[in-house]
């Protein structure tokens, strides 16, 4: 949906702990729930979706849980390494949208 | 790598002055977006062209423009730039008839406006 937003902007853990964000969408026709990975000075990469037929789905370290009559989907990493620092984004669409919204990303740093 | 490929990597230039970016989709994918993310800023649609034809637009400035050529590369025009045009600009692409846009994003274009 056009009106996406991510919380928390900004999240540090200790390696080890799990960090959870969330993407809170307005477009009740979404169908189509990815998270992209941005490392610095990269461009973004997938690195999990999940469509509308599915609650939750799962990648090793990394899951995406979906709640659609709350509008919002949420990506879970357990067993934080430093290398899982980045900015994270979500990016809710319907179908083969033409205008691709991004959410507003959540700053994630990780601790040794 | 994305497969995804944009040029120029950096870009220094003076205000006033007119720059174009280019990117090369990845091999097969008709659709190009552009994006601007501005430091510590999230990814702001620009702009999305399929097949040659413009698709959507987003909050893009009337001193930007962008096409899609016949062989399906891309350019972004940014025109009278000012300082509040640096930024990253990204290009990315996705494939037809997949239900779905997953994008591919390339390594973006570092734009300095001085």
């Amino acid at each position: 949906g056009e009106n996406v937003e991510q919380h928390p902007s900004t999240l540090s853990v200790q390696e080890g702990d799990s960090a959870v964000i969330k993407c809170t969408y307005s477009d009740s026709a979404s169908n189509y729930f990815p998270w992209y990975k941005q490392e610095l000075g990269k461009g973004p990469q997938l690195i999990i979706d999940i469509r509308s037929n599915v609650g939750e789905k799962k990648d090793q370290r990394i899951a995406v849980t979906l709640n659609k009559t709350a509008k919002h989907f949420s990506l879970h990493i357990t067993e934080t390494q430093p290398e899982d620092s980045a900015v994270y984004f979500c990016a809710p669409q319907r179908g083969n949208t033409d205008k691709l919204i991004f959410g507003t990303g959540t700053r994630l740093q990780v601790f040794p | 790598d994305s497969g995804v490929t944009q040029t120029p990597k950096h870009l220094i230039t003076a205000t006033g002055q007119r720059v174009t970016l280019r990117c090369s989709p990845r091999s097969g994918d008709l659709s190009v977006y552009w994006y601007q993310q501005s430091l510590d800023q999230g990814l702001q649609f620009l702009i999305h062209y399929y097949n040659g034809e413009e698709r959507a637009k987003g909050n893009i400035l009337e001193r930007f423009s962008a096409q899609q050529f016949p062989d399906l590369h891309s350019e972004l025009n940014l025109s009278s730039l000012e300082l509040g045009d640096s930024a990253l600009y990204f290009c990315a692409s996705s494939a037809p008839g997949q239900g779905v846009n997953t994008i591919y994003f390339g390594e973006g274009s570092w734009l300095t406006v001085v």
